[in-house]
């Protein structure tokens, strides 16, 4: 299982694009990277997912470098609903593998 | 129902007795997970069915522990004997298929606390 390391704890004011990055230096071949957003009280919800260079919908972007041995969560123009704490996976794709989310990053949004 | 739905929402519980938590997955899901979140903590793996089996059982934290689906909708986890350690909110997820690039949607969760 590709181990993922992620900062525990970021601040950002309202507006300003927020990065958060993720290693993941073993991850293998056939492994996806996948974000998740939780609020308190709240199940986790998905936000994006890719396996490599750069993936955006519209709620974030995800860039993938071609080593994939790391990615970053991009959120552009932050608001307060944003506070949250947001959680890396690496996922097998060839089936599906015990997976831990970890402690995640709070990102806490300052007005 | 549109999303995943758990029950009870909160259960408080005495040490030593047994407990059953309940998950309605997304229609036509045919993969459920259960995690298990402590305090301040991230998401612990507990277990996952594919349709009414479940190949990996290994997250399981002890024999007190079980879990069954049926019908390839409904699953309940079980908790025999709670003591106070298994205190922390349950999560269940469900997605279309076993396979890591399908999303899990994940429902409210049920609190557990155990005096």
């Amino acid at each position: 299982l590709a181990k993922t390391t992620q900062p525990i704890s970021m601040d950002s004011y309202e507006g300003q694009e927020v990065n958060i990055t993720c290693s993941h230096n073993n991850i293998a071949t056939n492994d996806y990277i996948t974000w998740y957003q939780q609020f308190p009280s709240q199940g986790p919800r998905f936000i994006i997912q890719g396996y490599k260079t750069k993936v955006t919908n519209e709620v974030a972007s995800l860039f993938i470098p071609a080593d994939r041995k790391s990615s970053t969560l991009s959120l552009p123009r932050v608001s307060l609903s944003d506070t949250a704490v947001y959680y890396c996976l690496v996922r097998y794709s060839g089936g599906y593998q015990k997976v831990t989310f970890g402690i995640g990053t709070k990102l806490q949004v300052i007005p | 129902g549109a999303g995943v739905s758990q029950s009870p929402s909160n259960k408080v519980t005495e040490k030593g007795k047994d407990v059953e938590l309940r998950c309605d997955p997304i229609s036509g899901h045919t993969a459920l997970y259960w995690y298990r979140q402590s305090l301040g903590q991230g998401l612990e793996f507990l277990i996952y069915f594919q349709g009414n089996s479940a190949p990996d059982k290994s997250g399981l934290p002890s024999d007190r522990f079980s879990a069954e689906r049926t019908g390839g909708s409904v699953s309940t986890l079980t908790i025999q004997r709670t003591q106070q350690e298994d205190s922390a909110v349950y999560l269940c997820a469900s997605s279309f298929a076993v396979l890591a690039e399908e999303t899990q949607y994940f429902g409210p969760g049920t609190r557990l606390l155990v005096l």
